[in-house]
């Protein structure tokens, strides 16, 4: 069974401060990631995702994830936090035959002044 | 470009009520998925179509139900209300089926049940 784990429900940091988002997986088959990001009252809008080739991804508004087998992570990282950036963010994880995308509980990312 | 659309955004519905989701999926897409997302939690699959027919399903009930149109667009029909039904619906689209391509989600309906 495919199963995702984000690691903290909230994270606050400060305007300018280092951003990161972790998550971990567990697939039997080589996995598809994607983090996806969630305003209020909005649906989901894809930052990045890894399929296959290079494990760095770089997405939009800044982000980028590093996909490593061996710990069986993608976290989200973000040199510089912004205000805008103020959102849910979830880990998903697809792969496979599997048509369905698995994702996890969410991370509220606050963004102090 | 227009996105992934959905109709309603917002609904109220009475417990043992039935009620339908409708989604138009981005043009040249032929995959469509639904994700129920309840409030705090990430958003659990439902069914994925790909050219009008059914490739996947969820840990849902039977009264759960859903069809795509010969233009790819979308129905989701849930009978017998619960109170436990009420979350935001994402309808999902993708060039092709496979969750490889990554999906493209609309806004959502928003199902309250009272």
């Amino acid at each position: 069974a495919q199963s995702v784990t984000q690691l903290g429900s909230h994270v606050s940091v400060s305007e300018g401060a280092l951003v990161l988002l972790r998550c971990n997986y567990s697939s039997s088959v080589p996995p598809y990631l994607f983090w996806y990001v969630q305003y209020p009252n909005q649906g989901l809008q894809l930052l990045l995702k890894y399929t296959t080739g290079a494990t760095l991804v770089k997405g939009i508004n800044g982000f980028e994830a590093e996909f490593k087998k061996s710990e069986t992570s993608f976290h989200l990282t973000k040199p510089s936090a912004h205000m805008s950036d103020a959102a849910e963010y979830f880990c998903a994880l697809g792969g496979g035959s599997n048509y369905k995308l698995t994702f996890g509980k969410g991370t509220l990312l606050t963004v102090n002044p | 470009d227009a996105g992934v659309t959905q109709s309603p955004t917002h609904l109220i519905k009475t417990r043992g009520q039935h009620v339908t989701l409708r989604c138009s999926p981005i043009s040249g897409h032929k995959s469509v998925s639904w994700y129920q997302q309840v409030l705090g939690q990430g958003p659990q699959f439902i069914f994925q179509y790909y050219e009008k027919e059914e490739r996947g399903r969820g840990n849902f009930p039977d009264r759960f139900s859903a069809r795509q149109f010969p233009n790819y667009s979308s129905e989701l029909n849930v009978n017998a209300l619960l109170l436990g039904d009420s979350a935001l619906y994402l309808c999902a689209s993708s060039l092709e089926e496979g969750s490889n391509y990554g999906y493209t989600f609309g806004s959502g309906t928003r199902l309250t049940v009272v």
